[in-house]
């Protein structure tokens, strides 16, 4: 089957740095993708990994590990108007789509 | 400016009514694709077209129908059919046919049955 996982909730400060996890099982791989979703709004594209190690850009960075089907987005210098969900998903759909797990809504306090 | 532009921003039905929704992109891209997003839920896939004239069934295609009759539109109705209709709708859209390229998202669609 196609399983993707992450955490519902995360806290973090400002200023400060917070890791998303996602791990994934499914059929097929052809990239990692996180997404941001601000509420209400659409998702915006943040990174894409499809080889194994760290893409850095600005103040996020996304790894994966392709053996551990494992995934992590990490924020640093976290700022208030990061408070969103992020969606992870991966291209492996047997239709041709993304598999997008449940997202992690990420509340940034002051 | 290229772009995905879906409408209306909010949608209210009545029960029995059949409503399309707009999904329109100049970004000359060859796939695009039909998302519903639940509360507490990830992206379904509904629908996708990888070419004009072609389009194929998602993970819940029922109670949905899509054309694909240009390649700057894919318009998707729903129908009465659809059990649940009450959800935000997203429309994607991507460069490559497979699902190696980014899907870039157009604002979404929020429809509600009264």
């Amino acid at each position: 089957g196609q399983n993707i996982d992450q955490p519902t909730e995360m806290t973090a400060t400002e200023g400060a740095i917070v890791q998303i996890n996602c791990t994934y099982q499914t059929s097929g791989f052809n990239g990692l993708f996180w997404y941001q979703q601000h509420a209400g709004e659409a998702p915006t594209f943040l990174s894409y990994n499809v080889l194994d190690g760290l893409e850095e850009k600005g103040r996020f960075s996304s790894f994966l590990s392709r053996s551990k089907g494992y995934s992590y987005l990490l924020l640093k210098e976290l700022q208030m108007k990061d408070s969103a969900s992020y969606l992870c998903a991966v291209g492996g759909g047997s239709q041709g789509n993304l598999i997008f797990g449940k997202g992690t809504k990420l509340s940034v306090k002051p | 400016d290229g772009g995905i532009t879906q409408s209306p921003k909010y949608l209210f039905r009545k029960e029995g009514q059949n409503v399309t929704l707009s999904c329109e992109q100049n970004l000359n891209h060859d796939a695009m694709y039909w998302y519903r997003q639940d509360p507490g839920q990830g992206l379904r896939l509904i629908y996708y077209s990888q070419i004009v004239n072609d389009f194929q069934k998602g993970d819940i295609a029922e109670g949905y129908s899509v054309s694909r009759e240009k390649k700057e539109s894919f318009p998707l109705t729903v129908t009465s059919a659809q059990k649940n209709p009450t959800a935000f709708y997203l429309c994607a859209s991507s460069n490559d046919r497979g699902n190696t390229d980014t899907q870039y998202f157009g604002p979404g669609t929020r429809l509600t049955v009264l």
